[in-house]
């Protein structure tokens, strides 16, 4: 079975600051997935990444970059220079091999403040 | 392209009830899935299906049905509502499984249930 954890409920921090979100996942599986997403206050989830266990080459969005290391089992999230529209729930999540079922962590509330 | 569309909204049913959640996406999405959403438990994974005709369960299928008989909808059943179901239900779809696929999953914009 697959296990999220995302350690930090809420984080809060200056406009401009720079923010890196945690996730420590479990498996058992050679082959499986990880993704985040965001849930602004509005309450849609978006998508955001998608990475397979094979790949840890870290990615670079605009602001955003994920880092995913196999030894430590971690998939974490930063983003640089941090906005208010930043401001959002943000939620890992894992995948088995088939990538159908989707385990999710208990999401981390970032606040960035003006 | 609407997306992913889920109705009702918001619902209030009594202990017993019953009633279905309707989700519909117009992009010829294979993957098609249900959630709930519970304060500080993050999302949780209640029925999938991979296809038409395909469905299977997630981590939480008690007390839900799905069907998929067209690749559009995927109806998530309540049978006998209870309180301890009250949540926020999303609907989502992907071409592929999340996982195998390079495109985006998009969600619907949530049904808020409340079971008194």
């Amino acid at each position: 079975a697959q296990k999220v954890t995302q350690a930090q409920t809420e984080i809060s921090v200056v406009e401009k600051e720079d923010v890196t979100l945690d996730c420590v996942y479990e498996t058992r599986d050679t082959t499986y997935y990880l993704f985040w997403y965001k849930q602004p206050p509005s309450g849609e989830l978006v998508f955001l990444i998608r990475r397979n266990s094979f790949d840890e080459q870290n990615e670079i969005s605009g602001r955003y970059s994920w880092n995913f290391q196999k030894s430590t089992s971690s998939f974490n999230f930063t983003i640089t220079a941090s906005q208010v529209v930043d401001s959002a729930v943000y939620f890992c999540a894992s995948s088995e091999t088939s990538g159908s079922r989707l385990t999710f962590g208990e999401g981390t509330q970032l606040t960035v403040n003006p | 392209n609407a997306g992913v569309t889920q109705t009702p909204k918001f619902q209030v049913l009594k202990t017993g009830q019953s009633m279905t959640l309707q989700c519909a996406q117009d992009m010829n999405h294979e993957y098609m899935s249900w959630y709930r959403q519970d304060p500080g438990m993050g999302l949780r994974l209640i029925h999938y299906s991979v296809g038409a005709g395909i469905t299977d369960q997630g981590e939480v299928p008690n007390g839900y049905n799905v069907s998929r008989s067209t690749t559009e909808d995927f109806p998530l059943r309540l049978l006998s509502a209870a309180p301890s179901q009250t949540s926020v239900y999303f609907c989502a779809s992907s071409y592929r499984p999340p996982g195998h696929s390079t495109d985006t999953q998009y969600f619907g914009p949530g049904t808020r249930l409340t079971v008194l």
